[in-house]
Protein backbone atom coordinates (compact mmCIF):
# COMPACT_ATOMS: atom_id res chain seq x y z
CA UNK A 1 0.00 0.00 0.00
CA UNK A 2 1.06 3.13 -0.59
CA UNK A 3 1.55 5.71 1.81
CA UNK A 4 -0.44 8.83 -0.01
CA UNK A 5 -3.65 7.49 -2.66
CA UNK A 6 -4.90 9.96 -4.22
CA UNK A 7 -7.50 9.18 -7.63
CA UNK A 8 -5.61 10.70 -10.35
CA UNK A 9 -9.20 11.86 -12.43
CA UNK A 10 -9.67 13.30 -14.81
CA UNK A 11 -12.47 14.77 -13.34
CA UNK A 12 -14.54 16.94 -15.53
CA UNK A 13 -17.19 19.31 -13.92
CA UNK A 14 -19.57 21.97 -15.14
CA UNK A 15 -18.98 25.51 -14.14
CA UNK A 16 -20.42 26.23 -10.55
CA UNK A 17 -20.17 22.49 -9.16
CA UNK A 18 -19.01 21.82 -6.19
CA UNK A 19 -16.19 19.53 -6.27
CA UNK A 20 -14.52 17.04 -3.79
CA UNK A 21 -11.73 15.79 -4.16
CA UNK A 22 -9.95 13.06 -1.93
CA UNK A 23 -6.62 11.60 -0.44
CA UNK A 24 -5.87 8.08 1.87
CA UNK A 25 -2.94 7.62 3.41
CA UNK A 26 -1.61 4.80 5.64
CA UNK A 27 0.98 6.39 8.27
CA UNK A 28 -0.82 7.66 11.27
CA UNK A 29 2.19 9.98 12.44
CA UNK A 30 1.30 12.49 9.50
CA UNK A 31 0.04 15.87 11.30
CA UNK A 32 0.68 18.60 8.53
CA UNK A 33 -1.40 18.32 5.52
CA UNK A 34 -1.76 20.02 2.80
CA UNK A 35 -3.26 20.89 -0.65
CA UNK A 36 -1.41 22.53 -4.05
CA UNK A 37 -2.55 23.27 -7.08
CA UNK A 38 -0.78 22.60 -10.20
CA UNK A 39 -1.15 24.38 -14.01
CA UNK A 40 0.53 22.45 -16.80
CA UNK A 41 4.09 23.34 -16.50
CA UNK A 42 4.43 25.66 -13.41
CA UNK A 43 5.30 24.83 -9.74
CA UNK A 44 2.78 23.64 -7.20
CA UNK A 45 0.87 26.90 -5.40
CA UNK A 46 0.29 26.16 -1.62
CA UNK A 47 -3.99 26.55 -1.31
CA UNK A 48 -4.92 25.17 2.18
CA UNK A 49 -2.24 24.06 5.22
CA UNK A 50 -3.72 22.06 7.82
CA UNK A 51 -2.39 21.01 11.02
CA UNK A 52 -3.90 18.04 12.97
CA UNK A 53 -7.78 17.02 12.38
CA UNK A 54 -10.01 19.86 11.44
CA UNK A 55 -11.64 21.59 8.83
CA UNK A 56 -10.14 25.38 7.49
CA UNK A 57 -11.87 27.47 5.07
CA UNK A 58 -10.35 29.78 2.21
CA UNK A 59 -12.75 31.71 0.22
CA UNK A 60 -14.89 28.65 -1.69
CA UNK A 61 -12.08 26.35 -0.73
CA UNK A 62 -12.51 24.00 2.40
CA UNK A 63 -9.95 21.71 3.43
CA UNK A 64 -11.03 19.03 5.83
CA UNK A 65 -8.84 16.24 7.59
CA UNK A 66 -9.99 13.51 9.49
CA UNK A 67 -7.16 11.53 11.49
CA UNK A 68 -9.10 8.90 12.55
CA UNK A 69 -10.14 7.55 9.39
CA UNK A 70 -6.58 8.84 7.32
CA UNK A 71 -8.71 10.53 4.86
CA UNK A 72 -8.47 14.35 3.83
CA UNK A 73 -10.88 16.18 1.31
CA UNK A 74 -10.50 19.49 -0.80
CA UNK A 75 -14.26 21.08 -1.52
CA UNK A 76 -14.30 23.77 -4.13
CA UNK A 77 -17.54 25.74 -4.14
CA UNK A 78 -18.52 27.43 -6.92
CA UNK A 79 -16.03 26.06 -9.42
CA UNK A 80 -14.70 27.82 -12.06
CA UNK A 81 -12.37 27.10 -15.40
CA UNK A 82 -9.76 29.12 -13.71
CA UNK A 83 -9.47 26.01 -11.15
CA UNK A 84 -8.63 23.49 -14.03
CA UNK A 85 -5.57 22.19 -12.90
CA UNK A 86 -4.08 19.40 -11.12
CA UNK A 87 -4.58 19.27 -7.39
CA UNK A 88 -2.15 17.45 -5.32
CA UNK A 89 -2.37 16.80 -1.28
CA UNK A 90 0.51 16.44 0.25
CA UNK A 91 1.81 15.41 4.18
CA UNK A 92 4.13 15.12 6.44
CA UNK A 93 5.18 14.22 9.94
CA UNK A 94 7.63 17.30 9.67
CA UNK A 95 9.66 17.58 6.35
CA UNK A 96 9.64 16.24 3.47
CA UNK A 97 6.41 16.27 1.92
CA UNK A 98 4.76 12.93 0.96
CA UNK A 99 2.52 13.46 -2.47
CA UNK A 100 -0.31 11.95 -3.74
CA UNK A 101 -0.48 11.50 -7.39
CA UNK A 102 -2.78 14.26 -8.44
CA UNK A 103 -6.27 14.83 -9.87
CA UNK A 104 -6.74 16.27 -13.38
CA UNK A 105 -9.85 18.59 -12.84
CA UNK A 106 -11.06 20.32 -15.70
CA UNK A 107 -14.07 22.82 -14.95
CA UNK A 108 -16.44 23.19 -18.62
CA UNK A 109 -17.91 26.28 -18.64
CA UNK B 1 2.59 33.37 1.09
CA UNK B 2 6.14 33.41 0.84
CA UNK B 3 7.91 33.34 -2.27
CA UNK B 4 10.32 30.69 -3.60
CA UNK B 5 12.22 32.11 -7.10
CA UNK B 6 13.44 29.20 -9.06
CA UNK B 7 15.50 30.47 -11.96
CA UNK B 8 15.93 29.34 -15.22
CA UNK B 9 12.40 29.14 -16.04
CA UNK B 10 13.42 26.97 -19.39
CA UNK B 11 16.53 26.02 -20.46
CA UNK B 12 17.98 23.91 -23.92
CA UNK B 13 21.13 22.33 -23.48
CA UNK B 14 23.28 20.38 -25.67
CA UNK B 15 24.38 17.16 -24.70
CA UNK B 16 27.34 16.83 -22.58
CA UNK B 17 27.14 20.06 -21.01
CA UNK B 18 26.10 21.17 -17.59
CA UNK B 19 23.19 23.06 -16.30
CA UNK B 20 23.04 25.55 -13.28
CA UNK B 21 19.49 25.83 -11.87
CA UNK B 22 19.19 28.16 -8.42
CA UNK B 23 16.09 28.28 -5.94
CA UNK B 24 16.02 31.12 -3.85
CA UNK B 25 13.61 32.09 -1.09
CA UNK B 26 12.99 35.96 -0.87
CA UNK B 27 11.28 36.11 2.30
CA UNK B 28 12.52 33.77 4.94
CA UNK B 29 15.76 32.08 5.37
CA UNK B 30 15.25 27.96 4.61
CA UNK B 31 18.20 25.21 6.63
CA UNK B 32 16.76 22.74 4.02
CA UNK B 33 15.31 23.04 0.58
CA UNK B 34 14.35 20.33 -1.31
CA UNK B 35 14.64 19.24 -5.25
CA UNK B 36 12.30 17.21 -7.05
CA UNK B 37 11.84 15.89 -10.58
CA UNK B 38 8.45 15.62 -12.51
CA UNK B 39 7.75 13.57 -15.33
CA UNK B 40 4.78 14.90 -17.78
CA UNK B 41 1.16 13.85 -15.89
CA UNK B 42 3.39 12.36 -12.81
CA UNK B 43 3.29 13.65 -9.17
CA UNK B 44 6.83 14.77 -8.04
CA UNK B 45 9.58 12.30 -7.45
CA UNK B 46 11.62 13.55 -4.44
CA UNK B 47 15.35 13.74 -5.61
CA UNK B 48 17.52 15.26 -2.86
CA UNK B 49 17.55 17.43 0.32
CA UNK B 50 19.83 20.26 0.33
CA UNK B 51 21.21 21.22 3.72
CA UNK B 52 23.05 24.66 4.35
CA UNK B 53 26.46 24.44 5.58
CA UNK B 54 26.39 20.47 5.04
CA UNK B 55 26.04 17.57 2.19
CA UNK B 56 22.75 17.15 0.73
CA UNK B 57 20.97 13.86 0.95
CA UNK B 58 20.10 11.95 -1.85
CA UNK B 59 16.91 9.66 -2.57
CA UNK B 60 17.55 6.12 -3.46
CA UNK B 61 18.28 5.97 -7.51
CA UNK B 62 19.57 9.72 -7.77
CA UNK B 63 22.90 9.61 -9.32
CA UNK B 64 25.32 12.63 -6.88
CA UNK B 65 27.57 13.05 -9.09
CA UNK B 66 25.05 13.68 -11.64
CA UNK B 67 22.81 15.88 -10.07
CA UNK B 68 25.33 18.26 -7.62
CA UNK B 69 23.50 19.97 -4.69
CA UNK B 70 25.13 23.02 -3.14
CA UNK B 71 22.99 24.85 -0.76
CA UNK B 72 25.38 28.54 -0.12
CA UNK B 73 22.98 30.00 2.39
CA UNK B 74 19.95 30.01 3.70
CA UNK B 75 18.41 31.65 0.82
CA UNK B 76 20.10 30.14 -2.09
CA UNK B 77 20.09 26.37 -2.84
CA UNK B 78 21.34 25.47 -6.59
CA UNK B 79 20.96 22.31 -9.02
CA UNK B 80 24.15 21.49 -11.25
CA UNK B 81 23.03 18.83 -13.61
CA UNK B 82 26.51 17.27 -14.89
CA UNK B 83 27.31 16.31 -18.30
CA UNK B 84 23.48 16.17 -19.39
CA UNK B 85 22.14 13.84 -21.67
CA UNK B 86 18.28 13.71 -23.33
CA UNK B 87 17.14 11.64 -20.53
CA UNK B 88 17.49 14.10 -17.77
CA UNK B 89 15.14 16.42 -19.78
CA UNK B 90 12.50 17.25 -17.20
CA UNK B 91 10.75 19.56 -14.80
CA UNK B 92 13.09 19.99 -11.71
CA UNK B 93 11.17 21.84 -8.94
CA UNK B 94 12.36 23.43 -5.78
CA UNK B 95 10.71 23.77 -2.64
CA UNK B 96 11.77 25.24 0.89
CA UNK B 97 9.86 24.88 3.96
CA UNK B 98 8.80 27.84 5.55
CA UNK B 99 7.70 26.44 8.78
CA UNK B 100 7.14 22.63 9.81
CA UNK B 101 4.84 20.85 7.24
CA UNK B 102 4.29 24.45 5.15
CA UNK B 103 6.21 23.99 1.73
CA UNK B 104 5.95 26.90 -1.04
CA UNK B 105 7.64 25.68 -4.47
CA UNK B 106 9.80 27.78 -6.90
CA UNK B 107 7.87 27.91 -10.46
CA UNK B 108 9.75 24.88 -11.80
CA UNK B 109 12.16 24.65 -14.57
CA UNK B 110 11.66 22.74 -17.98
CA UNK B 111 15.43 21.42 -18.88
CA UNK B 112 15.23 19.96 -22.57
CA UNK B 113 18.86 18.03 -23.57
CA UNK B 114 19.41 17.84 -26.96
Amino acid sequence: QKEVEQDPGPLSVPEGAIVSLNCTYSNSAFQYFMWYRQYSRKGPELLMYTYSSGNKEDGRFTAQVDKSSKYISLFIRDSQPSDSATYLCAMSVNTPLVFGKGTRLSVIA
Amino acid sequence: GAVVSQHPSRVICKSGTSVKIECRSLDFQATTMFWYRQFPKQSLMLMATSNEGSKATYEQGVEKDKFLINHASLTLSTLTVTSAHPEDSSFYICSAPKSPGEAFFGQGTRLTVV
